[in-house]
């Protein structure tokens, strides 16, 4: 069975502060994707990324794909209260495949005022 | 492009009825799936759509579950003799599918209470 391990689950800070979710597996996926999600409604895509190694930037987050495409981390840089909402991490399994996502159990983040 | 779309957004009800939920994919997206999601855990596979075909299901969508897209289009969920432990939200996704990169788009959800 593929798993996706988030850390930490839950974090909460102070507007301003960066950090950093991560998103873990021993086993290796074609594409990871990032959502936010917010209560009551579907995760809403942030990024999606393909390549090993590779680094995309939105705005004040950076998403990283490890080299071995079993890893991943989200950055954000000097958090908004707006940033709050719950982050999760799904890998898809590969083409000839469903492309299923496998999805990690999520990073509730509070950003405080 | 108006986006997945999913309704109802939320439905009650009593143990043993049935249920039906309708999702509207992006159009001319032809993959759909359907995923559940529990409270504090990531949403997980329920079944898929490529076209009207069904091609894959999870040990999760038990004989009272059914899923259906007879068109290619929308695609309906059914449960039937609701149980306590089906209350969870139902999300539908769809993808286009290209290449290697299988990025899904999510609608709201229908949220499920069943008492």
């Amino acid at each position: 069975t593929q798993l996706l391990e988030q850390s930490p689950q839950f974090l909460s800070i102070q507007e301003g502060e960066n950090l950093t979710v991560y998103c873990n597996s021993s086993s290796v996926f074609s594409s990871l994707q990032w959502y936010r999600q917010e209560p009551g409604e579907g995760p809403v895509l942030l990024v999606t990324v393909v390549t090993g190694g590779e680094v995309k930037k939105l705005k004040r987050l950076t998403f990283q794909f490890g080299d071995a495409r079993k890893d991943s981390s989200l950055h954000i840089t000097a958090a908004q209260t707006g940033d709050t909402g719950l982050y999760l991490c799904a890998g898809a399994q590969g083409s000839g495949n469903t492309g299923k996502l496998i999805f990690g159990q999520g990073t509730t983040l509070q950003v405080k005022p | 492009d108006t986006g997945v779309s999913q309704d109802p957004r939320h439905k009650i009800t009593k143990r043993g009825q049935n249920v039906t939920f309708r999702c509207d994919p992006i159009s001319e997206h032809n993959r759909l799936y359907w995923y559940r999601q529990t409270l504090g855990q990531g949403p997980e596979f329920l079944t898929y759509f490529q076209n009207e075909a069904q091609l894959e299901k999870s040990r999760l969508l038990s004989d009272r579950f059914s899923a259906e897209r007879p068109k290619g289009s929308f695609s309906t969920l059914e449960i039937q003799r609701t149980e306590q432990g089906d209350s969870a939200m139902y999300l539908c996704a769809s993808s286009p599918r290209r290449g290697n990169q299988e990025t899904q788009y999510f609608g709201p959800g229908t949220r499920l209470l069943v008492l």
